[in-house]
């Protein structure tokens, strides 16, 4: 399997625009979870998908910031209109079932620079 | 502020040291994690305890879980320049509910 899969690698936009993430988790997967991680604030959870639907969404910082996931292979982060203190690492996850045991798989993240 | 305290935020040692980083809560654990995180990667699991007083080997990392599930440590033996990294430890307050992540002791092993 060629695990979590995450695109772009690198982006770096201008403040205003649209932003878009996109993530493919690994086949079979039930659960998925979108991640910030910056300096000051570490790892944070942004919003987490079971079965395609959301369940928590009480990590996105602002309206500005939406996740879709149309499929079970598919999830896409959206942040409109983008600004520099959105500048991250931003991390896709999945795992088979969440109960603080579940192993989560990690892509290799996208690197977000608003300028 | 942080559910889950990390100590050291850094360390720095000469292969070969031994090491030891923490992770503390108030809070009370139905199981936590640590992972490893490289540079330009995300974070790859390396154990999960679920007893209180558990303790796991994985070669030279020996991974605790505090008897109150409060607290846990990682010790490494004989560290080794491929040992650096984020270290991250991750817990789940009861069965079912997310992973809360500290915010990591970046470790650097110096040849």
């Amino acid at each position: 399997d060629a695990g979590v899969i995450q695109s772009p690698r690198h982006e770096v936009t201008e403040m205003g625009q649209e932003v878009t993430l996109r993530c493919k988790p690994i086949s079979g997967h039930d659960y998925l979870f979108w991640y910030r991680q910056t300096m000051m604030r570490g790892l944070e959870l942004l919003i987490y998908f079971n079965n395609n639907v959301p369940i928590d969404d009480s990590g996105m910082p602002e309206d500005r910031f939406s996740a879709k996931m149309p499929n079970a292979s598919f999830s896409t982060l959206k942040i409109q209109p983008s600004e520099p203190r959105d500048s991250a690492v931003y991390f896709c996850a999945s795992s088979i079932g969440t109960g603080g045991n579940e192993k989560l798989f990690f892509g290799s993240g996208t690197q977000l620079s608003v300028l | 502020t942080q559910l889950l305290e990390q100590s050291p935020q850094f360390l720095s040692i000469q292969e070969g040291e031994n090491l030891t980083v923490y992770c503390n809560s108030s809070s009370v654990f139905s199981s936590l994690q640590w992972y490893r995180q490289e540079p330009g990667e995300g974070p790859v699991l390396l154990v999960t305890v679920v007893t209180g007083g558990e303790v796991k080997k994985l070669k030279r990392l020996t991974f605790q879980f505090g008897d109150a599930r409060k607290d846990s440590s990682l010790h490494i033996t004989a560290a080794q320049p491929g040992d650096t990294g984020l270290y991250l430890c991750a817990g789940s307050e009861t069965s079912g509910s997310r992973l809360t992540f500290g915010e990591g002791t970046q470790l650097t092993v110096n040849p």
